[in-house]
């Protein structure tokens, strides 16, 4: 089974707009943490974003934010006015455990496209 | 910022050839990663290490081999390539006991067998 699932290949948004790219997962495991990475054309992959599962606020960082709805299991990403260098492939990622834990899991993640 | 870096960013090679990848991390991270991805593709996790002489295979079957001497330094090796190993390699470290065990990436190793 699927333990991030990332529903949409592709998005498109306008620029200066907001965009919600999905993020679903599974676990049983009552510790994890969650996580955002983008990755330009380039080929490096940019931590963006961390919401720790007891966490009561939900995460931003500048334009960025994590609408994390811990009963429904999703972790959606926002990305408040969107500018042309947003365009990217966008990874949700999740660390099973508290600190320590074994590995982390990446979804198969999301290509952003920013028109201008 | 993260300080980890990868050599070389872009290799081409011959099939047969033995090939090492480099990755090497100033910030004392203890766990260390490489991960395999295909263009646009998600990542497989194809080994790790926990610290000095711990290495792990990850998900994806692998034909490399790890090792971690030190603790900055994680060098993958291809003893033989092959085209079937064309593809980017990407190196991450994290820290047990900080940024919530955020793993921080490299600039990836983009390889190319002929």
């Amino acid at each position: 089974a699927q333990k991030i699932t990332q529903t949409q290949p592709g998005m498109f948004v306008q620029e200066k707009e907001a965009v919600t790219l999905d993020c679903t997962y599974d676990t049983s495991d009552p510790s994890y943490g969650l996580f955002w990475y983008k990755q330009p054309s380039s080929g490096e992959m940019i931590f963006l974003i961390y919401q720790g599962s007891y966490d009561q606020q939900n995460a931003t960082e500048g334009r960025y934010s994590l609408n994390f709805q811990k009963a429904r299991k999703s972790a959606n990403l926002v990305i408040s006015a969107s500018q042309l260098g947003d365009s990217a492939m966008y990874f949700c990622a999740m660390r099973e455990g508290g600190t320590g834990g074994f590995k982390t899991i990446f979804g198969a993640g999301t290509r952003l496209f920013v028109k201008a | 910022e993260a300080d980890i870096y990868q050599t070389p960013r872009y290799l081409v090679i011959g099939t047969g050839k033995k090939i090492t990848l480099e990755c090497s991390q100033t910030m004392g991270h203890d766990k260390m990663y490489w991960y395999q991805q295909d263009p646009g593709m998600e990542l497989h996790l194809i080994h790790y290490s926990y610290g000095v002489n711990s290495t792990e295979k990850g998900d994806l079957s692998s034909e490399s081999t790890v090792s971690r001497i030190r603790t900055e330094h994680f060098p993958l090796t291809l003893e033989s390539a092959r085209p079937s190993h064309t593809s980017q390699y990407l190196c991450a470290s994290s820290d047990v006991l900080r940024d919530h065990e955020t793993q921080y990436f490299g600039p990836g190793t983009r390889l190319l067998v002929l």
